[in-house]
C-alpha cells in the first residue's frame, strides 16, 4: 500500500512564524500536492510538484511557498503565518502508470492552528 | 475553469438502506476522470470509486455504484446496503486528461453522511 505521511497530525504555532509542513511518500510517486481543507469550501490546491526542484501554483498559492529537493518529500512553508491560515492541511501523492494518471493517495492531514 | 458542486452538505440514512449523494459539474473537457472519495472521521481520505469519462458504462465497487450522465454532467454516487463505517465526508472531485496536465483534482464542498443504526 501506497504510505503518505505529514509529519504532524496537530501543530499550534503563533502570528508571523514560519511554519513548516512536511510530507513524504513512500512509492516513488512523480506528483505530489498540497491542500487545505476548510468547512463549506471542500479542498483547494495550494501548489503542486511534478518532478524535484519543480512546482507549479494551484488555485490558493498566496501565503505559501514550497520546496522539493527530493522526490519522497514536498515540505509546504507558510512564511509568516496567519490566523486565516488555520486549517486542515492534506497532503498527496500519485504517479502515471502507461501514460494514464492514476489517483491520489492522501496523508492523514495536519490540523494547523494558527494563534 | 472547472468546478464541482455538491449540493447536499449533509444527509442521514439507516443502516442498511439506499443513499443516493449528489455531484454536477461543469466543463468544457471531453477527457476526464471523475472520483468520489471519502473522508472518515479523523482518519485519511481514500478513494471510493473511479469513472473515466469515454466509458458510458457506470462503475461499480461492491455496494458502491455511480450514475453518470456525461450530457447532464452529472455524478452521483449510490451506496447499498449502508454500514455504520460508511459514515465520512464524501468528495466528489474532477480531474483533465489533457496533455501537460498533473493529475490535478477540483474537489466539490463535500457531503458529511451519517449512517444511523
Amino acid at each position: 500500500d501506497v504510505k503518505v505521511t505529514q509529519s504532524s497530525r496537530y501543530l499550534v504555532k503563533r502570528t508571523g512564524e514560519k511554519v513548516f509542513l512536511e510530507c513524504v511518500q513512500d512509492m516513488d510517486h512523480e506528483n505530489m500536492f498540497w491542500y487545505r481543507q476548510d468547512p463549506g469550501l471542500g479542498l483547494r490546491l495550494i501548489y503542486f510538484s511534478y518532478d524535484v526542484k519543480m512546482k507549479e501554483k494551484g488555485d490558493i498559492p498566496e501565503g505559501y511557498s514550497v520546496s522539493r529537493e527530493k522526490k519522497e518529500r514536498f515540505s509546504l512553508i507558510l512564511e509568516s503565518a496567519s490566523t486565516n491560515q488555520t486549517s486542515m492541511y492534506l497532503c498527496a501523492s500519485s504517479f502515471e502508470y502507461r501514460s494514464k494518471r492514476q489517483p491520489q493517495h492522501f496523508g492523514d492531514g495536519t490540523r494547523l492552528s494558527i494563534l | 475553469a472547472q468546478t464541482v458542486t455538491q449540493s447536499q452538505p449533509e444527509m442521514s440514512v439507516q443502516e442498511a438502506e439506499t443513499v443516493t449523494l449528489s455531484c454536477t459539474y461543469d466543463t468544457s473537457e471531453n477527457n476526464y476522470y471523475l472520483f468520489w472519495y471519502k473522508q472518515p472521521p479523523s482518519r485519511q481520505m481514500i478513494l471510493v470509486i473511479r469513472q473515466e469519462a469515454y466509458k458510458q458504462q457506470n462503475a461499480t465497487e461492491n455496494r458502491f455504484s455511480v450514475n453518470f450522465q456525461k450530457a447532464a454532467k452529472s455524478f452521483s454516487l449510490k451506496i447499498s446496503d449502508s454500514q455504520l463505517g460508511d459514515t465520512a465526508m464524501y468528495f466528489c472531485a474532477f480531474m483533465k486528461l489533457t496533455r501537460g496536465n498533473t493529475g490535478k483534482l477540483i474537489f466539490g464542498q463535500g457531503t458529511t453522511l451519517q449512517v444511523k443504526p
